[in-house]
């Protein structure tokens, strides 16, 4: 089946603790995308790469890091420097920019 | 630069009863509109988009959403409203080939 997987589903962080979500699609999509959603703000874009070696920061990319070093992977890491990481973090892939984006199903980061 | 505004945070319907949920976009250039759906602690799965074709969209699971340029409006409606329908539901933009735009988001309740 063609789709997009997160894992893992929750994630728990340490104070000064860096981690990493992974985000994988085999449908083939040249853009993927990474968001953070919290309660009554919607999604906002954390950083996005349309092909690979490439990427852009979007509206809240401080304090997180991205790599795309193969077309089907777009791995998310969350500094230490996140001071406030609780959030539910979504990945999406879509053909170009301006398409239709699918989504993985998220990870929840947890702070101990 | 595109946005979007989704009128009411929350809707509240009985079942059987008409749905219609708004939004409302800023576009300097003609548009790609898109509805989506997400259900508790999971993704976003795709209602319906419009990318210029039709003015009147179907979707999936009986939801249609007519684009209005006039009124720079794309809501979303459902002539009877399913308690399966209970869901948090997303209005994006996209111009040229930068990445979507959400909406914050509006929360479906459908009361028995």
């Amino acid at each position: 089946d063609g789709g997009i997987t997160q894992s893992p589903k929750y994630l728990f962080r340490k104070e000064g603790q860096n981690v990493t979500l992974s985000c994988e699609q085999n449908l083939n999509h040249d853009a993927m995308y990474w968001y953070r959603q919290d309660p009554g703000q919607g999604l906002r874009l954390i950083y996005y790469s349309q092909i690979v070696n490439d990427f852009q920061k979007g509206d809240i990319a401080e304090g997180y890091s991205v790599s795309r070093e193969k077309k089907e992977s777009f791995p998310l890491t969350v500094t230490s420097a996140q001071k406030n990481p609780t959030a539910f973090y979504l990945c999406a892939s879509s053909t170009t920019g301006r398409e239709t984006q699918y989504f993985g199903p998220g990870t929840r980061l947890l702070v101990l | 630069a595109q946005s979007v505004t989704q009128l009411g945070s929350h809707v509240s319907v009985s079942e059987g009863a008409l749905v219609l949920l708004r939004c409302n976009y800023s576009s300097s250039v003609p548009p790609y509109l898109f509805w989506y759906v997400q259900y508790p602690n999971q993704g976003l799965q795709l209602l319906l988009k419009y990318t210029s074709a039709a003015t009147l969209v179907k979707g999936i699971n009986g939801f249609e959403a007519e684009f209005k340029k006039s009124e720079t409006s794309f809501h979303l409606t459902k002539p009877s409203a399913h308690m399966s329908d209970a869901a948090e539901y997303f209005c994006a933009v996209s111009s040229g080939n930068t990445p979507l735009v959400f909406g914050k988001g509006t929360r479906l309740s459908v009361i028995a």
